[in-house]
């Protein structure tokens, strides 16, 4: 199994809130993503990290941020959640841009 | 439009039974393919990669094929389990990228097992 660990599994909120979902990998990778994921659609990217303080915006970046402190945890921020935000995200690590992706369970948020 | 096609997008068979998924694409130049398998609330797993020289990969009862000429590949299931239920996501990476736009994924086929 992979190592790869996120939080919260299942998340229903308020429109307006903060959130941030949490994603941990021990596999030492450099590469890694965030993805969201709705029924039917292909998994599209909204941020991805080159390792320690390096973060890339990806399609659906603009209502979401990312950091990359540490080389294990890539947490998704939304400043302020929206009935359109209701979505899986799914994190992924890889060690390095053409190899596999191990991704973790996904985070189902629902905004109300 | 996205690059890679895959079809049937869902399907149903029976316990036992064979079947094949297909994944069409256009994503060019093409490092490598990977079928990937996600249970109903999971994260995907990879189940098989290949590369450009690679015509058959097997693991287990799965096995894909690739033809780099037509840019098709496929995915064949041998003797169905229920276990097998789950949504199949092929997915092509572009080579020479040092990016995270690398990775072009299909929307995936559903599959489904009944007893």
């Amino acid at each position: 199994e992979a190592d790869i660990y996120q939080t919260p599994r299942y998340l229903v909120i308020g429109t307006g809130k903060k959130i941030t979902l949490e994603c941990s990998q021990t596999m030492g990778h450099d590469k890694m993503y965030w993805y969201q994921q709705d029924p039917g659609m292909e998994l599209h990217l909204i941020h991805y990290s080159y390792g320690v303080n390096s973060t890339e915006k990806g399609d659906l970046s603009s209502e979401s941020t990312v950091s990359r402190i540490r080389t294990e945890h890539f947490p998704l921020t939304l400043e302020s959640a929206r009935p359109s935000h209701t979505s899986q995200y799914l994190c992924a690590s890889t060690p390095g841009f053409t190899g596999e992706l191990f991704f973790g369970e996904g985070s189902r948020l629902t905004v109300l | 439009k996205n690059q890679v096609e895959q079809s049937p997008q869902s399907l149903i068979i029976l316990e036992g039974k064979n079947c094949t998924l297909q994944c069409n694409y256009t994503v060019s130049p093409f490092s490598n393919l990977r079928w990937y398998k996600q249970d109903t609330g999971r994260g995907p797993v990879s189940l098989t990669i290949m590369t450009f020289s690679e015509n058959t990969k097997s693991n287990g009862r799965y096995t894909a094929t690739l033809d780099a000429d037509t840019k098709q590949s496929s995915l064949h299931i041998t003797a169905s389990q229920l276990s097998d239920s789950a949504s199949y996501i092929c997915v092509v990476t572009l080579t020479n990228s040092n990016s995270g736009y690398a990775l072009n994924f299909g929307k995936g086929t559903s599959l489904l097992v009944t007893p």
